[in-house]
């Protein structure tokens, strides 16, 4: 079964500064890999996905993702961040196989932005 | 496009009620439809998988008798929270797979729908 893994529960950061949000999974399969942010009492808005192809993905709002299949992570990067993505972010994985019927979550990392 | 919206976003109902949400696709049709559930500061919890035309699947431990599903069209879910208590007090948000676009696992979600219950 896949399972995946947010190594940070919070990250605070100043703003301008560079962050990383680590995921890792688990899956003896082909797995398609999210992130979503979630701002408070709302609904999820999809950041970026993995389906195949570049490792390297680039989503909304200037944040991007890199797949490393050996490593099995999907860690999550922003080169300059501001007061306004400071939100919930999760991560995702769903699999290849077996139908692709569950998205498993992460248990998120609140990204705290501070001036 | 891929919008999906839930009603209401707020509900405040008295222990012994019973509650409905309604997930709507407003621009695409989705077969299948999700209802999560997400406690303050936690991640998602999958409660059941709902499919157009068919019962729900319920996840281990989610009562499918105090949560009933119904999605009887291509762009309505509904969750109905029966007999409703305190501990039912939650943040429950669907999502839908439209059904044209690979079937990757992408999900689209509604804006969440908070339950009080008094």
């Amino acid at each position: 079964a896949q399972s995946v893994t947010q190594l940070d529960s919070q990250v605070p950061v100043f703003e301008e500064a560079p962050v990383e949000l680590r995921c890792n999974y688990s899956s003896s399969v082909s797995v398609y890999l999210f992130w979503y942010v979630q701002y408070p009492n709302q609904g999820l808005q999809l950041l970026l996905k993995y389906l195949s192809g570049s490792t390297l993905v680039k989503g909304i709002n200037g944040f991007e993702a890199e797949f490393n299949k050996s490593q099995t992570s999907f860690h999550l990067r922003k080169p300059s961040v501001h007061i306004s993505d400071t939100a919930e972010y999760f991560c995702a994985v769903s699999t290849a196989s077996g139908g692709y019927n569950k998205l498993i979550f992460g248990a998120g990392t609140r990204l705290a932005v501070h001036p | 496009g891929a919008v999906v919206s839930q009603h209401p976003s707020w509900v405040i109902c008295k222990s012994g009620t019973s509650v409905k949400i309604e997930c709507r696709s407003l621009d695409f049709q989705a077969t299948t439809m999700f209802w999560y559930r997400q406690f303050p500061k936690q991640s998602l919890m999958l409660m059941a998988t709902s499919n157009e035309g068919s019962k729900a699947t319920y996840e281990q431990g989610v009562e499918k008798d105090k949560f009933l599903i119904n999605h009887a069209s291509l762009t309505l879910s509904t969750l109905t929270v029966t007999s409703a208590h305190p501990e039912d007090s939650s943040f429950y948000i669907c999502s839908a797979r439209d059904q044209v676009t690979p079937n990757t696992g992408e999900l689209f979600f509604g804006e969440g729908s908070r339950l009080t219950v008094l």
